[in-house]
């Protein structure tokens, strides 16, 4: 079993849907956890962290972590073109530069004008 | 200033031929990074340097050396490249402000070997 999971897709949505991405975890230890977005032949790129549990909201754009149900979600509103992109949810027990990153496969995300 | 870049952009090898990926960063970040990405296998570390002259195996190094020439660069070399090692290959340097670690990717290298 893989300490990440991901839903690869693909997930297509209209344009202005909410989209929720997810991740599942089993290593307890993990404590920050983080979204990345890439374009098509790009390098990922960082979108988001949250540290332990909780929400936290940055415009469209809101993640979620339930350590309880080792759990995390990155929820986007009103869901634009630009935003058809792979997520790529990641995490680690600390982050003091040795603890390095776990990565899910990514999440392809299409969304339709 | 450029952040992370990555020399070549694509590359076809033979099986058993050797190549050097070059990476560089201009952000003066200590920590740099080269992973390779596979569909359905997502991100894996192959080796990481913490700082300059100190260089870790990851997950997936077999296969694999890298050098940490200096601050700036950090390249990965295949000695005698298989065709499971075909692959998008990312480099990535990081910065820690508190208890965040921030990494930052380059645009990617796509390596087909025959």
């Amino acid at each position: 079993q893989k300490e990440v999971e991901q839903d690869p897709g693909p997930l297509s949505v209209p344009e202005g849907a909410i989209v929720s991405l997810n991740c599942t975890y089993s290593n307890s230890a993990f404590q920050y956890f983080m979204w990345y977005r890439q374009y098509s032949r790009k390098g990922p790129e960082l979108l988001m962290y949250t540290y332990s549990s909780g929400n936290k909201e940055d415009g469209r754009f809101t993640a979620q972590v339930d350590k309880s149900s080792k759990y995390i979600s990155l929820f986007i509103r009103d869901s634009q073109p630009s935003d058809s992109a792979t997520y790529l949810c990641a995490m680690s027990p600390a982050n003091f530069g040795n603890e390095k990153l776990t990565f899910g496969t990514g999440t392809r995300l299409t969304i339709i004008p | 200033n450029a952040g992370v870049t990555q020399t070549p952009k694509f590359q076809v090898l033979k099986t058993g031929q050797s190549m050097t990926l070059q990476c560089a960063q201009d952000m003066n970040h200590n920590s740099m990074y080269w992973y390779r990405q596979d569909p359905g296998m997502g991100l894996r570390l192959i080796y990481y340097s913490a700082s300059e002259g100190t260089t870790d195996k990851g997950e997936v190094p077999n296969g694999y050396n890298v050098s940490r020439l200096n601050k700036r660069e950090f390249s990965l070399r295949l000695e005698s490249a298989a065709p499971s090692q075909t692959s998008v290959y990312f480099c990535a340097s990081s910065w820690t402000s508190g208890r965040v670690e921030t990494q930052y990717f380059g645009p990617g290298t796509r390596l087909l070997v025959l």
